[in-house]
């Protein structure tokens, strides 16, 4: 069963710094890799798809890559801004039971980012 | 285009009554899913549908029914409400289902008395 790691599950950093979230799985036959903001009380908005075949995306402040062999990726953020405070969550994609598709999710890292 | 649109935000049932969370989307969206969030579990996959009259259970499907007669809406049944279905739940759609982002709802906190 694939099972979806974060660490950490909170951190809090100044205004302007660079900062990494990490994300590991256990199972590296993955279709992809979605991180997700999460703000509170609202639903997930998707930040950045990495299809498996990919190593990383960027969207402007923000790098993901992927290492599917070690089941590693990670969210690079640049220049953190007090409007970045929110929960990131890492999901893989991958076949589930019966042929279906699963998202399987981390528990997230909720970030601060303090003026 | 309004994304993915989740009724009601809010709902409190008292044990053993029966619901209906509804989701629709106007993205002309294939795949549909149902997710719950819990604290400390993250999110976990309900029931899905790669397509209008198909269904297909997720982790977690005991106690939830679903049926998807159209392609914009995927609706999630209760069917006998119990304290352990107190959650959030999350409706979530893209246009394909292994290379497309998920686009989610807002969610409907439920509690059940």
């Amino acid at each position: 069963k694939q099972e979806v790691t974060q660490i950490p599950a909170a951190l809090s950093v100044p205004e302007g710094e660079n900062l990494v979230l990490n994300c590991s799985f256990t199972d590296s036959a993955i279709y992809n890799l979605q991180w997700f903001r999460q703000d509170p009380g609202k639903g997930l908005t998707s930040l950045l798809l990495i299809q498996s075949s990919q190593r990383e995306q960027t969207s402007g402040r923000l790098n993901a890559s992927l290492d599917k062999s070690s089941g590693r990726s990670t969210l690079y953020i640049a220049a953190s801004q007090p409007g970045d405070s929110a929960t990131y969550l890492c999901a893989v994609g991958a076949r589930g039971g019966a042929g279906s598709y699963q998202l399987t999710f981390g528990k997230g890292t909720k970030l601060s980012v303090i003026p | 285009n309004a994304g993915v649109t989740q009724t009601p935000k809010f709902q409190v049932l008292k044990t053993g009554q029966s619901m209906t969370l509804q989701c629709a989307q106007d993205m002309n969206h294939e795949y549909m899913s149902w997710y719950r969030q819990d604290p400390g579990m993250g999110l976990r996959l309900i029931h899905y549908s790669v397509g209008a009259g198909i269904t297909d259970q997720g982790e977690v499907p005991n106690g939830y029914n679903v049926s998807r007669s159209t392609t914009e809406d995927f609706p999630l049944r209760l069917l006998s409400a119990a304290p352990s279905q107190t959650s959030v739940y999350f409706c979530a759609s893209s246009y394909t289902v292994f290379d497309q982002p998920q686009h989610f709802g807002d969610g409907t906190r439920l509690s059940i008395l």
